[in-house]
């Protein structure tokens, strides 16, 4: 069956610095769906990737879907402490519309 | 409402017996998915309904777990006989959109269940 994988688990950044985190599919994808969540809360929605090749960016966030849309990556630039969280990527196969599946997520902690 | 209500915010059961999880969804809101979030993990998804038909009821993980939506809005997961591995959150998520190539999950806060 699709298996969402992503990388690195953890990511331990200065404040200040960038880092890139990567989504990677079994399976080829309809579109992608990336969430932040927060320490104790729930997965907040994004932004959705849907065409091969895409690239959005949200003020210091960069989100790309692959050519083959089996991957993604989010790249986060000069790093803030609200950057905190855990990101998780969230896939649909094309032959599972219904089935949105998450990545086990990249915990992100910033260092002052 | 203005968000996605999950009910109780917290459960404490005994081995064996059975637990019911309240979803209200955005008012509106066709699709309704629930999942499982275990501790450092993502969510896994277990079951997603369109209205009162549920579509995907792929990964509950036994027959113990059950999952309705009768009247297209409030959603109700049942866990019967829970198990001490059946400790975890479960996040409810509604989506405005019918086709669900294109919605944006609107999570709840989540039901955190701790089996004893």
């Amino acid at each position: 069956g699709q298996q969402v994988m992503q990388i690195p688990q953890y990511q331990h950044v200065q404040e200040g610095e960038d880092f890139t985190t990567y989504c990677n599919s079994s399976t080829t994808l309809s579109n992608i769906q990336w969430y932040k969540q927060r320490p104790g809360g729930h997965p907040v929605f994004l932004i959705q990737l849907v065409k091969s090749g895409e690239v959005k960016k949200q003020k210091r966030l960069t989100f790309q879907f692959g050519e083959a849309k089996k991957n993604s990556s989010l790249h986060i630039t000069a790093t803030q402490t609200t950057d905190v969280g855990t990101y998780f990527c969230a896939g649909r196969a094309t032959d599972s519309w219904g089935k949105l599946q998450f990545g086990a997520g990249t915990q992100v902690v910033v260092t002052p | 409402g203005a968000g996605v209500s999950q009910s109780p915010r917290y459960k404490v059961a005994k081995r064996g017996q059975d637990v019911a999880l309240r979803c209200d969804p955005i008012s509106g809101h066709v699709s309704l998915f629930w999942y499982q979030q275990a501790l450092g993990q993502g969510p896994e998804f277990l079951t997603y309904f369109q209205n009162e038909a549920q579509l995907d009821k792929s990964g509950l993980p036994s027959d113990r777990f059950f999952a309705e939506r009768p009247e297209g809005s409030v959603s109700t997961l049942k866990i019967q006989r829970t198990q001490q591995e059946d400790s975890a959150v479960y996040l409810c998520a509604s989506s405005l959109a019918r086709d669900t190539y294109t919605g944006e999950l609107f999570f709840g806060e989540g039901s955190r269940l701790t089996v004893l």
